[in-house]
C-alpha cells in the first residue's frame, strides 16, 4: 500500500538550532516527493520538490531535503531555525496522473 | 501570477444542508484537486479534475461531488451535510498533475 510516514508528531527546537524532519514512504515506483508547510488557518505552501536527478534539493526559506532511495526517505533539513519557521510540515508523494499522498504532519515549535 | 483562490473562506451550515465550494486555479493550470483536512484524518484526497473530466477519485461517499468548468474553475458540492464533514477543504492546481500542486488558502466548513 502507498503511504507516507512522518514519525515525529511534534518537534521543539531553539531558535538558531539545526532541524531535521523525517519522512519515509512506501510506494511502488520512485515517486515525486514534496515538502509543504502550513501556518495556522492557512493553506499549504510548497517548500521544495524532488522529481529526479540530484538527490539533494534546495527549497525556499533555507530548507533542503535529501532523497535516499535505499532508505525510502526524504528528510527535510535546515541549518538554523528562525522563530517564523514554527508551523506544521507535511511530506507528500505522488506520480504523474495520480493523487498526492500526505503524511500526518510534524508540528514544529521554536523557542527563543 | 495570482495564486489559487477559494471562496468562501469560512462557512457555517447545519446538518442536512448542502454546500458548494469554489476554486479558481492559477492561470494556465488545467488540473484542480480537492483535499479534506481534519485533525483526526489529516489530509485526504477527494478528487481531481483535468480538462473538465474527473480523472481521480478518493474514498469518499457519493455525497461529495465536483465539477470543472471550461475555464478550469472548479466547484465541489457536499449534500446532506454531517457533523463529520466539518473540515478545512483545500483546493490545489497544477499544470500537469501531480507535477507540482499549488494550494489555495482553503475553505473552513463548520457543520452544526
Amino acid at each position: 500500500a502507498q503511504s507516507v510516514t512522518q514519525p515525529d508528531i511534534h518537534i521543539t527546537v531553539s531558535e538558531g538550532a539545526s532541524l531535521e524532519l523525517r519522512c519515509n514512504y512506501s510506494y511502488g515506483a520512485t515517486p515525486y516527493l514534496f515538502w509543504y508547510v502550513q501556518s495556522p488557518g492557512q493553506g499549504l505552501q510548497l517548500l521544495l520538490k524532488y522529481f529526479s536527478g540530484d538527490t539533494l534539493v534546495q527549497g525556499i526559506k533555507g530548507f533542503e531535503a535529501e532523497f535516499k532511495r535505499s532508505q525510502s526517505s526524504f528528510n527535510l533539513r535546515k541549518p538554523s531555525v528562525h522563530w517564523s519557521d514554527a508551523a506544521e510540515y507535511f511530506c507528500a508523494v505522488g506520480q504523474p496522473t495520480d493523487k498526492l499522498i500526505f503524511g500526518t504532519g510534524t508540528r514544529l515549535q521554536v523557542f527563543p | 501570477k495570482a495564486g489559487v483562490t477559494q471562496t468562501p473562506r469560512y462557512l457555517i451550515k447545519t446538518r442536512g444542508q448542502q454546500v458548494t465550494l469554489s476554486c479558481s486555479p492559477i492561470s494556465g493550470h488545467r488540473s484542480v484537486s480537492w483535499y479534506q483536512q481534519t485533525p483526526g484524518q489529516g489530509l485526504q484526497f477527494l478528487f481531481e479534475y483535468f480538462s473538465e473530466t474527473q480523472r481521480n477519485k478518493g474514498n469518499f461517499p457519493g455525497r461529495f461531488s465536483g465539477r470543472q468548468f471550461s475555464n478550469s474553475r472548479s466547484e465541489m458540492n457536499v449534500s446532506t451535510l454531517e457533523l463529520g464533514d466539518s473540515a478545512l477543504y483545500l483546493c490545489a492546481s497544477s499544470s500537469t498533475p501531480p507535477e507540482t500542486q499549488y494550494f489555495g488558502p482553503g475553505t473552513r466548513l463548520l457543520v452544526l
